[in-house]
Formats: C-alpha cells, structure tokens, sequence
C-alpha cells in the first residue's frame, strides 16, 4: 500500500514561521487532517478537511493541499509548539493511514 | 465531553490473543460515527488498526487483518479489540477513538494502555 510520507524532523526558532509536508495524499482527496502529539501525550486532532482548524486551536496553525502534498504551516512558532505532528488520509478505499510524523523542535 | 478509557492487561505473552476494552462516556455508540482503535509502538509512529459503525460497516488495516477483530457491547456502551498471534512487533501503546470516516479525522482519543509482549 502507498505511504504518506512526512520529513523525520523540522526545526526553527521562536516566532518563526514553519511548513510541514505530507506526501502520498490522492490529489482530489479533501479528507486530509493533522494531529499533534506532545512528549509522552496523546495525539489531539488540530485540522481536518485539509484546513479546517478544531475548535481551540491557534490561527498560528493552518493546512493547505497541493496535488498530492498536503502542508501544515505553523507560524509565530511557540516553545509549547514542540511535539511530534502526523498526517492522515485515505490511501485507498476504506484504507486509512498516518503519516510516519515529523518530530518539531522550537531552538 | 465525548471520554473514551482503554482498559486491559499491560503484559502478554507471545503467540496469545490480546483482548483490549475501550469505555466510551457522555455519548452513545450507538448513535453515530465510527469508534476504532490505534496504535503506537514505543518511540515511532501512529498504526491503525480499525474501526467500526454500530449496526454496519467494519474496516481492518489490510496488514493486521488476518489477525483482529472488533466487537461491541452496545449494554455498557463498550467496544473490545481482540489481536491473536501476538509476537513482539505488537508490543505498543494502544489507543481507541471516535472516527469520523466520512471526514477522515480521529478525535477525541483515549489516554491510551501500553501492552507488551513479552514471555
């Protein structure tokens, strides 16, 4: 089955802006979202449908789709913004998948 | 707010079935939406497992699907994860969620259970 693949790691210093690729997603697939995983937690949805920011959670953060790439961007970047971040979607019908995540450290 | 509780034993032996529970409070399972199962070995990535609707449709990972299943105890508001033929690959921290199918997105989660294989 096809990956979603996610860079291992990103990095950037506070109050810079920040993107977050996911590669694999079907090109006319809207059903892309985005969860964010702090040291030790648990994974908490922040985006669905590509761009659809939940409830509490930071206009700093923001998704966007391109082809088959879908993107997190995290500007104004925060130290409490540091966590592990994964995409998911559909890879083929009734298939679902995460991204392998992409580790975020504020220097 | 929608809570969901994985319960169940955190060691296992090899070649035995793990046998999981989610508890799902402040809403019925039955009402709507899938409620399925994730997982996360130590230090990598997300994995899912499945998820099912009440009174229909059932979807496996293709790579884990000779081995589980899902079943509901709609009494108690519950649903189990059952995981037979168990090697130290499915040593993980477990975790059972809301899903949404028609959307793609899992939320809320439950705290998750660390389950290791181990003789």
């Amino acid at each position: 089955q096809s990956a979603l693949s996610q860079p291992p790691s990103v990095s950037g210093s506070p109050g810079q802006s920040l993107t977050i690729s996911c590669t694999g997603t079907s090109s006319d697939d809207v059903r892309v979202s985005w969860y964010q995983q702090p040291p030790g937690g648990v994974p908490k949805l922040i985006i669905s449908e590509v761009n659809d920011r939940r409830s509490g959670v930071p206009d700093r953060f923001s998704g966007s789709k391109s082809g088959n790439t879908a993107s997190l961007t995290i500007s104004g970047l925060q130290a409490e913004d540091e966590a592990h971040y994964y995409c998911s979607s559909f890879i083929s019908r009734n298939t679902f998948m995460f991204g392998g995540g992409t580790k975020l450290t504020v220097l | 707010q929608v809570q969901l509780q994985e319960s169940g034993p955190g060691l296992v032996k090899p070649s035995e079935t793990l046998s999981l529970t989610c508890t799902v409070s402040n809403y019925s399972i039955t009402t709507d939406f899938y409620w399925g199962w994730i997982r996360q070995p130590p230090g990598k990535g997300l994995e899912w497992i499945g998820n099912f609707y009440f009174g229909g449709n059932t979807y496996y990972n293709p790579s884990l699907k000779s081995r589980v299943s899902i079943s509901v105890d709609a009494s108690k508001n519950q649903f189990s994860l059952s995981l037979r033929s168990l090697t130290a690959a499915d040593t993980a921290v477990y975790y059972c969620a809301r899903v949404s199918w028609t959307k793609a997105w899992c939320d809320p989660w439950g705290q998750g259970i660390l389950v290791t294989v181990s003789s």
